[in-house]
C-alpha cells in the first residue's frame, strides 16, 4: 500500500516569514495530492490540492509544487499569519479500479506556529 | 462550512460497556470514512464505504464495527469499551467519482475508563 512521510513534525516561523512542508509518497500510481489543515477541536479541512498532470497549483499564500520522478510534494505558504496555527496533514491517493473509490492516505502531520 | 455531524463531540465511558459514535451528513455523499486520530495527530483509516450495504475495513486493525444502512448515517459501534480504544474518532464523507474532496466532521473524543 501506499506510504506517504512528512517532515517537519513541527515547524516555528516567525510572522511575515513563509513556511514549507514536505511529503514524499511510495506509490507511482498515486495521482491525487491534498492538503489539509485542522484547526484545535475541529476536524481537517481541505486547503489546495494538486493532481499529478501538474506541477505547480497557486491559491493566494498558497502553493503546492509536485515532482512526480523523485515523488514528492510541498505546501508554500507565504506572508505567514498567525491565524496559519495549526496541524498541516498531506494525503496521496489513486483512483480505485472501479473509478469510484479512492483511500488518502495521510502524512504524520506539521505543527505549524507563527509566532508575533 | 461541510454538512457533516458526529455526536457526541466528548465521551467518558467506563470499561466493557456498549457505545455507538454517530455520524451523518447531508451532502449525499457515497462515500463514508473513518479515522482514528493518535495524540500524536497522526491519521488512521479504520473503516470506509462506499454506499448503502458497502462496509470496509481500513489500514487500521479496529475491534470497532460500522454500518450503513443508509446514504446518510455511518455509525460506529464498540461492543465493549477498553482504555486502550481512548482516541479521537473522526468521520468524513466524499463523493462518489474520481478522487474528490474528503469533508470531516469535527470528531469525537472518547475517553475509557
Amino acid at each position: 500500500g501506499e506510504n506517504v512521510e512528512q517532515h517537519p513534525s513541527t515547524l516555528s516561523v516567525q510572522e511575515g516569514d513563509s513556511a514549507v512542508i514536505k511529503c514524499t509518497y511510495s506509490d507511482s500510481a498515486s495521482n491525487y495530492f491534498p492538503w489539509y489543515k485542522q484547526e484545535l477541536g475541529k476536524g481537517p479541512q481541505l486547503i489546495i490540492d494538486i493532481r499529478s498532470n501538474v506541477g505547480e497549483k497557486k491559491d493566494q499564500r498558497i502553493a503546492v509544487t509536485l515532482n512526480k520522478t523523485a515523488k514528492h510534494f510541498s505546501l508554500h505558504i507565504t506572508e505567514t499569519q498567525p491565524e496559519d496555527s495549526a496541524v498541516y496533514f498531506c494525503a496521496a491517493s489513486m483512483r480505485g479500479l472501479t473509478g469510484g473509490g479512492n483511500k488518502l492516505t495521510f502524512g504524520t502531520g506539521t505543527q505549524l506556529k507563527v509566532e508575533l | 462550512e461541510a454538512d457533516i455531524y458526529q455526536t457526541p463531540r466528548y465521551l467518558v465511558i467506563g470499561t466493557g460497556k456498549k457505545i455507538t459514535l454517530e455520524c451523518s451528513q447531508t451532502m449525499g455523499h457515497d462515500k463514508m470514512y473513518w479515522y482514528q486520530q493518535d495524540p500524536g495527530m497522526e491519521l488512521h483509516l479504520i473503516h470506509y464505504s462506499y454506499g448503502v450495504n458497502s462496509t470496509e475495513k481500513g489500514d487500521l486493525s479496529s475491534e470497532s464495527t460500522v454500518s450503513r444502512i443508509r446514504t446518510e448515517h455511518f455509525p460506529l459501534t464498540l461492543e465493549s469499551a477498553r482504555p486502550s480504544h481512548t482516541s479521537q474518532y473522526l468521520c468524513a464523507s466524499s463523493e462518489w467519482g474520481g478522487n474528490t474532496e474528503a469533508f470531516f466532521g469535527q470528531g469525537t473524543r472518547l475517553t475509557v475508563v
